[in-house]
């Protein structure tokens, strides 16, 4: 596609429900990031791809964040049992390549409110 | 702690205003990103820069590497460019700044 594509745009889920985030990358990119945003603030590191390796999940809250991308293109961002706290804006981010000569397309975000 | 540091938080402003946001950083990085978020709105790269200066339209960047700061300059400011500007420096991956929420009152 054009651009970095996210899903659903907008989630409502009870507390202790289980969701699941997409993001459709820009077809070809290697890298791929997982961000949260809470309201007010600037976008925090979850957690980084390349291809379908999960390089650095040094970000992911807790042990009911789950993020995959088995064959390297689509990733998905899992929140297990989620609470309040999660409330946020889940952004998602690819890059072409790892150098820093590549720069980074942002998808527009999927807002979680856990209610 | 606080890798990035951008100022000011809130900036208000009148049409046509010269306008600066500051960044400064701690960590070692490969190139920094200005980001532009408008509210309910996805995240736009405006600019990536490694040194020196780069200019898009009403926009200019710059970064001094040695001081570890940058600056995102809006000449002739327009209300359409209220928006929150983030700074983001690159070391492996993305660091982000608090943004500056941008005001342009017409």
């Amino acid at each position: 596609g054009a651009g970095v594509s996210q899903s659903p745009r907008y989630k409502v889920a009870k507390r202790g429900q289980d969701v699941a985030l997409r993001c459709d990358p820009i077809s070809g990119h290697v890298s791929l990031f997982w961000y949260q945003q809470a309201l007010g603030q600037g976008p925090e590191f979850l957690t980084y791809f390349q291809n379908e390796a999960q390089l650095d999940k040094s970000g992911l809250p807790s042990d009911r964040f789950f993020a995959e991308r088995p064959e390297g293109s689509v990733s998905t961002l899992k929140i297990q049992r989620t609470q309040q706290e999660d409330s946020a804006v889940y952004l998602c981010a690819s890059s072409l390549g790892t150098g820093e000569g590549y720069g980074y397309t942002f998808g527009s975000g999927t807002r979680l409110t856990v209610v | 702690k606080n890798e990035v540091e951008q100022s000011p938080q809130n900036l208000t402003a009148q049409e046509g205003e010269f306008i600066t946001i500051n960044c400064s950083y701690s960590v070692g990085i490969s190139a920094l990103h200005w980001l532009q978020q408008h509210p309910g709105g996805g995240i736009v790269s405006l600019f990536m820069l490694s040194s020196g200066k780069k200019k898009h339209g009403r926009l200019i960047a710059t970064i001094n590497i040695q001081e570890k700061h940058s600056s995102l300059h809006i000449t002739a400011s327009h209300p359409r460019d209220s928006a929150v500007y983030i700074c983001a420096p690159r070391a492996q991956k993305l660091v982000f700044g608090q943004g500056t929420r941008l005001t342009i009152n017409p």
